[in-house]
């Protein structure tokens, strides 16, 4: 099955800095990966998403990168703000799969004011 | 946008007693719900998912009589922790696939063994 492996684990950036969080799947089927992110007790939040057709989305100040070849992608946040400290997950799924998501261990970052 | 309503949002039961979790998608027709489990300072680890009118399909290791699930209908899954001890304290949550190919996430279950 899929084994999706996330990288940092913590991060801690100066507000405004940029952030960059890394993830790697092992399946070559999976075609979706969304990245959320998480504040304690709470349900995990969409923040940007790519399918396997496209290398690069961005929205405003978060960007995600997509190398199908080595299986990995990017999680790119820009001017950082207090406000987005918190846990981001990656995830990756397939339609071959049952559209089930495999999430990463997740990464709590922190944006220092 | 879709939503999916997750009751209740925090149980406290006794050890051996069971406790039911709903996920109702509101707006939309959910064929299919995932359901996960987070322990604290952990990601989310599926479970199971569950197929509307159909049994639902465990991930290993997984105790299938242990947490039943059951998708009666195209907008209700329900998730049964049997014989609850406290070993599965956990944040319990379901997701299911909406409209427009993403996926909705309920607000989650805070289940509380003692």
């Amino acid at each position: 099955g899929e084994n999706v492996e996330q990288h940092p684990s913590t991060l801690s950036v100066q507000e405004g800095d940029s952030a960059v969080i890394k993830c790697t799947y092992s399946d070559s089927a999976s075609n979706y990966f969304p990245w959320y992110k998480q504040e304690l007790g709470k349900r995990p939040q969409l923040i940007i998403d790519i399918r396997s057709n496209v290398g690069e989305k961005k929205d405003q100040r978060i960007a995600v990168t997509l190398n199908k070849t080595a299986k990995h992608f990017s999680l790119h946040i820009t001017e950082t703000q207090p406000e987005d400290s918190a846990v981001y997950f990656c995830a990756a799924g397939s339609a071959e799969y049952g559209n089930k998501l495999v999430f990463g261990a997740g990464t709590i970052l922190r944006v220092k004011s | 946008g879709a939503v999916v309503s997750q009751h209740p949002s925090w149980v406290i039961c006794k050890s051996g007693t069971s406790v039911k979790i709903e996920c109702r998608s509101l707006d939309f027709q959910a064929t299919t719900m995932f359901w996960y489990r987070q322990f604290p300072k952990q990601s989310l680890m599926l479970m199971a998912t569950s197929n509307e009118g159909s049994k639902a399909t465990y991930e290993q290791g997984v105790e299938k009589d242990k947490f039943l699930i059951n998708h009666a209908s195209l907008t209700l899954s329900t998730l049964t922790v049997t014989s609850a001890h406290p070993e599965d304290s956990s944040f319990y949550i379901c997701s299911a696939r909406d409209p427009n190919y993403g996926y909705t996430f309920g607000s989650g279950t805070r289940l509380t063994v003692v």
